[in-house]
């Protein structure tokens, strides 16, 4: 079975400029999610996606946002990026049961550099 | 509201000694609980589950947790550690929530193994 998915594997960027992440789930899941862990600060919950609805989302501003398509695949979009949003991004999916214990499955995640 | 606090931030032991990680969560509800691995530029990968079923969780690479009701923990440990078991752990609970996703991640342990 495949595992969680994520592309690209690094991705520099400058300050202002927007960057896209992409994450596709392992297969039959249908909730996708996406962390921040940037270091020193431990993960941050960003996004939840659930059967292409945005279901929660963690304090972020507005510049991060995303979209689920019908395949569950999922990318993350970063807007005006500043220094700060250096982090390593990582997505994890869950079993579309809708009960607390289904544990979350990560990816190797994007790591992001901002000059 | 839940919680977890890993009460190390580092610990360090020698190739072949025990590994002993805390962790203590707090939760109104009864929790599910996990804890997962990463390693260097790697995503996490998990390493047992607790749903409420038998106390002693056994799981991947030899590692093992007990719940303690009682004392509110799900410390992680292993009989002899080996110099590949060196990387972050995370400790997280999970409670029943209309967001399925309400999962809270601790702080982490490094977990260094000297030769």
């Amino acid at each position: 079975e495949a595992g969680v998915t994520q592309s690209p594997t690094h991705l520099i960027k400058t300050r202002g400029q927007q960057a896209t992440l992409r994450c596709s789930p392992i297969s039959g899941h249908t909730s996708v999610y996406w962390y921040q862990q940037a270091l020193g600060l431990g993960l941050q919950f960003l996004l939840w996606y659930d059967e292409g609805e945005e279901r929660n989302r963690g304090n972020f501003p507005p510049r991060f946002s995303g979209r689920q398509f019908p395949n569950y695949s999922s990318e993350l979009n970063v807007n005006a990026l500043e220094l700060e949003d250096s982090a390593l991004y990582l997505c994890a999916s869950s079993s579309s049961d809708r009960v607390f214990n289904q544990p979350q499955h990560f990816g190797d995640g994007t790591r992001l550099s901002i000059l | 509201a839940q919680s977890v606090t890993q009460l190390d931030s580092h610990v360090s032991v020698s190739e072949g000694t025990p590994v002993l990680l805390r962790c203590n969560y707090s939760s109104s509800y009864s929790p599910s609980l996990f804890w997962y691995v990463q390693h260097p530029n790697k995503g996490l990968q998990l390493l047992l589950k607790y749903t409420s079923a038998a106390t002693l969780v056994k799981g991947i690479n030899g590692f093992e947790a007990e719940f303690k009701k009682s004392e509110t923990s799900f410390h992680l440990t292993k009989p002899s550690a080996h110099m590949s078991d060196a990387a972050e752990y995370f400790c997280v609970v999970s409670v029943p929530s209309y967001n399925n996703n309400d999962m809270r991640f601790g702080a982490g342990t490094r977990l260094t193994v000297k030769p």
